[in-house]
C-alpha cells in the first residue's frame, strides 16, 4: 500500500489555460474527496465520489471545474479557464465508506501556481 | 452549519516541554467525528487521531493525548515531552463524511 498519490505535484500555468489534476487512492478505498488549501488556511471541501459517483459538490466548485472517477479507482480533477484565484493547492484524499473505519488520508497534493 | 476554531495562530515551546492545543468545533448535529492532522512543512496532511462525538473518555497514545468535551465543543490535543521533529500546523477537523478543518495552529519546537 503505497498511500494516495498525486501528480503532478506542482503545476505553474497561464490564465485562461486548462489544467488536470491526477489522484491515485489507496486500492481499497471506495470514497474519494478533493479538498483545496490556501496559505494560511484549512483545507475546504470540493466534492467527493463513493465508486465512480459523485455524491455532492461544494458551491466553492464553479462551472469552470469538473471531477471524474470513471471506473471507481482513480479520480481527476479539471479547472478550465484557470484564473488567478485558483492558485491554491489541491488536496485528494481516500477512505472507507464504512463509518467506524472513514479516516481519510491525504496525498501530498498539487500546487496550482496561475500566472 | 458547522464551524472549526483554532484561536492559536501560532506556539512556540522549547524541545521537552508539553504543549496543548485548543479546537472548539460547532455543530447542530448529534453525531460526529473528530480529527486532528498534522502538515510538516512537506505539505502532506498526516492524520493523528480520531474521536466520536459520543465518547467523552479521554486518551492517550504514545505522547499524544485528547480531551473532548461535548458540553464546551472542545476538542483539546497535548503533546507530551515535545520534540522538534513535532514542529508543523496542526489542523483540527470534524464532520461525518466531509470534514470541516479549522485555520490551523503552527507549532515550532525550539531545541
Amino acid at each position: 500500500d503505497t498511500g494516495v498519490s498525486q501528480n503532478p505535484r506542482h503545476k505553474i500555468t497561464k490564465r485562461g489555460q486548462n489544467v488536470t489534476f491526477r489522484c491515485d487512492p489507496i486500492s481499497e478505498h471506495n470514497r474519494l474527496y478533493w479538498y483545496r488549501q490556501t496559505l494560511g488556511q484549512g483545507p475546504e471541501f470540493l466534492t467527493y465520489f463513493q465508486n465512480e459517483a459523485q455524491l455532492e459538490k461544494s458551491r466553492l466548485l464553479s462551472d469552470r471545474f469538473s471531477a471524474e472517477r470513471p471506473k471507481g479507482s482513480f479520480s481527476t480533477l479539471e479547472i478550465q479557464r484557470t484564473e488567478q484565484g485558483d492558485s491554491a493547492m489541491y488536496l485528494c484524499a481516500s477512505s472507507l465508506s464504512e463509518v467506524a473505519k472513514n479516516i481519510q488520508y491525504f496525498g501530498a497534493g498539487t500546487r496550482l501556481s496561475v500566472l | 452549519a458547522q464551524k472549526v476554531t483554532q484561536a492559536q495562530t501560532e506556539i512556540s515551546v522549547v524541545e521537552k516541554e508539553d504543549v496543548t492545543l485548543d479546537c472548539v468545533y460547532e455543530t447542530r448535529d448529534t453525531t460526529y467525528y473528530l480529527f486532528w492532522y498534522k502538515q510538516p512543512p512537506s505539505g502532506e496532511l498526516v492524520f493523528l487521531i480520531r474521536r466520536n462525538s459520543f465518547d467523552e473518555q479521554n486518551e492517550i497514545s504514545g505522547r499524544y493525548s485528547w480531551n473532548f468535551q461535548k458540553s464546551t465543543s472542545s476538542f483539546n490535543f497535548t503533546i507530551t515531552a515535545s520534540q522538534v521533529v513535532d514542529s508543523a500546523v496542526y489542523f483540527c477537523a470534524g464532520g461525518t463524511y466531509k470534514y470541516i478543518f479549522g485555520t490551523g495552529t503552527r507549532l515550532k519546537v525550539l531545541a
